[in-house]
């Protein structure tokens, strides 16, 4: 049981280079989310999913795309990076019931140059 | 206007001290979340409280959600260096949680 993974790791991107975050669970959970954290400024949604085919948008969603195609897989897209994306970014997934307990992904450190 | 305040935001601290950190808000939450994050990791959840003035004890960390659940406190006993880490809270009104900016907790050895 691997809970939540994260591909890559590390990334880094040149101004208006494209990419996909890959987050895949494997506890069957029906909720996912994509944070950003940055020094000083906490952990804040990007877009989050309540279920397969479904996405809403959260604090920041401005710049990023998102798909769930698959009940274990959210993809996170950046069309045309900017530097102001350089961040952490985490992926997380919880169960519906218990929606805020949530289980995190290890994390996928991006610089954008 | 951040919805949950964390304090203090650093707190560098001597092995087997005692310390608190606090998690507030003027808004009423359904549940709150305290979170461990250690560096390079994800935050991992330590504890879930629901009903307003409930305490939980996790070995030597005692969590406590206000009677009015608008805040919460962690405390800390006999802090170890394995204690160390940015120590995050996160408050629920629905399934969409809000979380702190954390507190970042040093304990030397």
């Amino acid at each position: 049981n691997a809970g939540v993974t994260q591909t890559p790791k590390f990334r880094v991107l040149k101004t208006g280079q494209s990419m996909t975050l890959l987050c895949a669970q494997d506890m069957n959970h029906e909720y996912m989310y994509w944070y950003r954290q940055d020094p000083g400024m906490g952990l804040r949604l990007i877009h989050y999913s309540v279920g397969e085919g479904t996405t809403a948008k959260g604090e920041v969603p401005d710049g990023y795309n998102v798909s769930r195609l698959k009940k274990q897989n959210f993809l996170l897209g950046l069309e045309s990076a900017a530097p102001s994306q350089t961040s952490v970014y985490f992926c997380a997934s919880s169960l519906r019931d218990r929606g805020t307990e949530q289980y995190f992904g290890p994390g996928t450190r991006l610089t954008v140059t | 206007t951040q919805l949950l305040e964390q304090s203090p935001q650093f707190l560098s601290i001597q092995e087997g001290e005692n310390l608190t950190v606090y998690c507030n808000s003027s808004s009423v939450f359904s549940s709150l979340q305290w979170y461990r994050q250690e560096p390079g990791e994800g935050p991992v959840l330590l504890v879930t409280v629901v009903t307003g003035g409930e305490v939980k004890k996790l070995k030597r960390l005692t969590f406590q959600f206000g009677d009015a659940r608008k805040d919460s406190s962690l405390h800390i006993t006999a802090a170890q260096p394995g204690d160390t880490g940015l120590y995050l809270c996160a408050g629920a009104r629905s399934y969409i949680p809000t979380f702190g900016r954390g507190t970042s907790l040093i304990v030397h050895p």
